[in-house]
């Protein structure tokens, strides 16, 4: 069964900091990749997808992640991370095969805390 | 156009009894996931449903089920609680307009029902 792993449960950052986060999927097909957030006491949104092509992808609010294919890892960057940025992370997959497309596979979640 | 809507927001039952959990989709969208959030087990796949059948089913007991009305308003049950039943249900609607299409529309997520089971 598929499986998706985030390495970092919680991390701690000061403003101004770069961020990465780790995330890993066991599935040797073709995955779509996404990374969501979600902030205190707010919806799950999208912050970014991968479908194909380049795999270097830009989200919102300056994110951006990384496809590596021969590692099965999709890891969320951002260069200067801000106070408003504290919130929790998750990585998710899906597989494009018949009947699958409403069903996300979920990480654990990372959750982010930034000090002002 | 308004948003993913779930009711109720909060909910406290004791063990043994039922629930059921309602989400509206954003107007026009034919599929609707919904998923359980919990501390230990994060975010796991509960069941889909498009055009009132469910497409696809997550690992959970068969005490959890669903269905879909043909505007696309969706409800979950969830019979015979136990305490491990507590946890946020999301609900997460998208425009696919295909059941068993490989292509994959973004999932527009509610604010969740905060189930509490004692």
């Amino acid at each position: 069964a598929q499986s998706v792993s985030q390495h970092n449960h919680h991390v701690i950052l000061s403003e101004a900091a770069s961020l990465e986060l780790g995330c890993n999927y066991s599935y040797g097909g073709t995955v779509n990749l996404f990374w969501y957030v979600q902030y205190p006491g707010q919806h799950l949104q999208l912050l970014l997808k991968y479908f194909s092509g380049d795999p270097l992808v830009k989200g919102i609010k300056g994110f951006e992640a990384e496809f590596i294919k021969s590692k099965f890892s999709f890891n969320l960057r951002k260069p200067s991370v801000q106070w408003s940025d504290t919130a929790e992370y998750f990585c998710a997959v899906i597989t494009p095969q018949v009947g699958q497309g409403g069903k996300l596979i979920f990480g654990q979640g990372t959750e982010l805390s930034v000090k002002p | 156009k308004a948003g993913v809507t779930q009711t109720p927001r909060y909910l406290i039952k004791t063990r043994g009894q039922q629930v059921t959990l309602s989400c509206s989709p954003i107007s026009g969208h034919r599929s609707v996931s919904w998923y359980q959030q919990t501390p230990g087990q994060g975010l796991q796949f509960l069941f889909e449903y498009f055009s009132e059948t469910q497409r696809n089913k997550g690992n959970f007991p068969g005490r959890f089920s669903g269905r879909q009305f043909s505007n696309s308003r969706s409800e979950m049950n969830v019979s015979t609680l136990e305490l491990g039943d507590s946890a946020l249900y999301l609900c997460a609607s998208s425009s696919r307009d295909r059941p068993l299409t490989v292509a994959y529309n973004e999932q527009f997520f509610g604010p969740g029902t905060r189930l509490t089971v004692l």
